[in-house]
């Protein structure tokens, strides 16, 4: 089974529109991050998780919403976003920073979901 | 503030061709982690080295090599006799060490890397 997994790969939706995005993680991690990767800009940090604890949100517009049933799981939900919403959105873990664990800075990522806002 | 430069946007060589990835960073404090990630067309970032602040020694994994310098605040990686599978956008990043979870990764903008033929 493959580290992090993320569905749906690709999905397109329209302004008005409501969908999930679906990151799950098998390396027994506890820390779960979310990021934007848009064309010509650094990776962006949107939100991270520790022990399903929201500890970070990076000033991510309220359209986005994330979600952390569980240390395996992160969920982002989307509704009415905009166009320039447009991007690869990637989940990655880790080991969770407050357990001692000297390489939690490791992230390891899954594919990305292509979301194409029309 | 924390940077991280990679000034080469895009790179194309021939197959078997040696190629080097520059990386630059800037940071303030005297511990951190520099590391480099490959993103295949396939889209997930593929996590290749980390490497602290106080481990100056150079790293060679089969036809992968880092060159850290702490003198030019430089962490190059070399790629020896390329392959197409080489082919892939490379990053850079840094970690400076702080408290727990307030430690983040600073990202370069990436080195697109084209292995031809």
């Amino acid at each position: 089974e493959t580290g992090v997994t993320q569905t749906p790969r690709h999905l397109v939706m329209g302004m008005t529109n409501k969908k999930s995005l679906k990151c799950e993680q098998h390396l027994g991690h506890n820390a779960m991050y979310w990021y934007k990767q848009s064309a010509k800009k650094p990776l962006e940090l949107m939100f991270v998780y520790n022990f399903k604890e929201q500890t970070e949100n990076n000033s991510v517009p309220s359209r986005f919403s994330p979600e952390c049933p569980n240390s395996s799981h992160l969920f982002l939900h989307l509704h009415t976003l905009q166009p320039e919403d447009s991007a690869l959105y990637l989940c990655a873990s880790s080991q969770d920073p407050d357990s001692g664990h000297s390489r939690f800075d490791e992230q390891y990522f899954g594919p990305g979901t292509r979301l194409t806002v029309t | 503030a924390q940077k991280v430069t990679q000034a080469q946007t895009e790179i194309s060589v021939v197959e078997k061709e040696d190629v080097t990835l520059d990386c630059v960073y800037e940071t303030r404090d005297t511990t951190y982690y520099l590391f480099w990630y490959k993103q295949p067309p396939s889209g997930e970032l593929v996590f290749l080295i980390r490497r602290n602040s106080f481990d100056e020694q150079n790293e060679i994994s089969g036809r992968y090599s880092w060159n850290f310098q702490k003198s030019t605040s430089s962490f190059n990686f070399t790629i020896t006799a390329s392959q197409v599978v080489d082919s892939a956008v490379y990053f850079c990043a840094l970690s400076e060490a702080g408290a727990g979870n307030n430690r983040k990764l600073i990202w370069g903008l990436g080195t697109s890397l084209a292995v031809n033929p």
